[in-house]
């Protein structure tokens, strides 16, 4: 059975301190791993997609890296706006061709100015 | 473009009650997944539905099921609530021929009380 593991469940750091965040997985034919932001009460807000590993992706503050047995978020210099809770999930290939997704529990980061 | 709506945003029902939600997906967009998130369990896969068949299905007993449209719009219905199933329910779309993760909607907040 695929699994997801987050971690750590939350997160606090001084607006500034740089920080990562872990998603260890276990999947049979992985296809891509994804991260996600979602904000209290709203629809998580997709970030980045990796596919391969040594691949990076990176938006402004925040890089993703992917190995083949887990990926991490780096959060450089973070500010108050970065607090939500980070979703890391894993596409792999389920049985009659579908796309088959797992997602981990998440990450609760805070930014304290 | 329009992204994914939901309706409605919010229900409160009372258990043994049945409830409908309402997923529009993007234009363009024939695969539609429903999300139950709750605080411990994070989120968990109902069901996926593409070109108005039900291609994957999750761990959830018979209460919960779905349909999908022509128009690709999506309806879950979930029968003799309980108050268990309080949770935030969440749709997401995506492309089938360039599956890129999801994006979701903002969900529909159900209170079973």
């Amino acid at each position: 059975e695929d699994q997801v593991t987050q971690s750590p469940e939350a997160l606090r750091l001084q607006e500034g301190e740089s920080s990562s965040l872990n998603c260890s997985y276990t999947v049979s034919g992985l296809r891509g791993l994804f991260w996600y932001r979602q904000d209290p009460g709203k629809g998580p807000e997709f970030l980045f997609t990796l596919y391969s590993a040594g691949e990076e992706k990176e938006k402004e503050r925040l890089k993703a890296t992917l190995t083949k047995k887990e990926s991490f978020l780096h959060i450089t210099a973070p500010k108050p706006e970065d607090s939500a809770t980070y979703l890391c999930a894993v596409q792999a290939a389920g049985s009659g061709g579908y796309q088959k997704v797992t997602f981990g529990t998440g990450t609760k980061l805070q930014v304290i100015p | 473009k329009a992204g994914v709506t939901q309706t409605p945003r919010y229900l409160i029902k009372t258990r043994g009650q049945q409830v409908t939600l309402s997923c529009s997906p993007i234009s363009g967009h024939r695969s539609v997944s429903w999300y139950q998130q709750t605080p411990g369990q994070g989120l968990q896969f109902l069901f996926e539905y593409f070109s108005e068949t039900q291609r994957n299905k999750g761990n959830f007993p018979g209460r919960f099921s779905g349909r999908q449209f022509s128009n690709s719009r999506s309806e879950m219905n979930v029968s003799t609530l309980e108050l268990g199933d309080s949770a935030l329910y969440l749709c997401a779309s995506s492309l089938e021929a360039e599956w890129d993760g999801y994006t979701f909607g903002s969900g529909t907040r159900l209170t079973v009380v």
